[in-house]
């Protein structure tokens, strides 16, 4: 059974901080990973997919990789800014249909 | 085009009542997916939708919990007797359709549910 872990689960740092997010999974025989972006009392914006043969994705100051061997992937943003403020999930699809999601990280970039 | 929708966004039910839930999904999407999310977890899988068809509920947690989707297009949760452990924000997706691999689901604002 696949089951998805995300360290930390919360995360306080000053404005301009480079920071990683990290997600790990227990099966490797995945389709991809994605990482969302939740703001409170929302639904869930997607930031970057990551196919099973790539190993990253980037859009703007977000980079995400990901190591199937190891059952690990990275979230990196640069430069945080306070509108970062926001939970992050990692999702698997491994082709059964559903995202089995981690527990998330709650990130707050202080001003 | 319009991204999936729901209503409504909140929900606030008294113990042992019935609600509906509602999700419109992206057009042309064929796969329908509901999710329950808890307060400071992730999202769950309940049910999946291909077409008209529920093809796979093993996520709904109990039979108080029902779906439909008569027209292969709208979907609404049903819930029964609620119990205040039902409490949790409800999330639809939709996909293009689900028989390609790495098919990418697209998630609505979700329906805040509270039950008092």
């Amino acid at each position: 059974k696949q089951e998805v872990t995300q360290i930390p689960a919360a995360l306080s740092v000053p404005e301009g901080e480079n920071l990683v997010l990290n997600c790990s999974f227990t099966d490797s025989a995945i389709y991809n990973l994605q990482w969302f972006r939740q703001d409170p009392g929302k639904g869930l914006t997607s930031l970057l997919l990551i196919q099973s043969s790539q190993r990253e994705q980037t859009s703007g100051r977000l980079n995400a990789s990901l190591d199937k061997s190891s059952g690990r992937s990275t979230l990196y943003i640069a430069a945080s800014q306070p509108g970062d403020s926001a939970t992050y999930l990692c999702a698997i699809y491994s082709g059964t249909y559903k995202y089995i999601f981690g527990t998330g990280t709650r990130l707050k970039v202080l001003a | 085009g319009a991204g999936v929708s729901q209503t409504p966004s909140n929900k606030v039910t008294e113990k042992g009542k019935y609600v509906e839930l509602r999700c419109d999904p992206i057009s042309g999407h064929t796969a329908l997916y509901w999710y329950r999310q808890s307060l400071g977890q992730g999202p769950e899988f309940l049910i999946y939708f291909q077409g008209t068809g529920a093809a796979d509920d093993s996520g709904l947690p109990n039979d108080r919990f029902f779906a439909v989707r008569p027209e292969g297009s709208v979907s609404t949760l049903k819930i029964q007797r609620t119990e205040r452990g039902d409490s949790a924000v409800y999330l639809c997706a939709s996909s293009l359709d689900q028989t390609r691999v790495n098919n990418e689901q697209f998630f609505g604002p979700g329906t805040r549910l509270t039950v008092l």
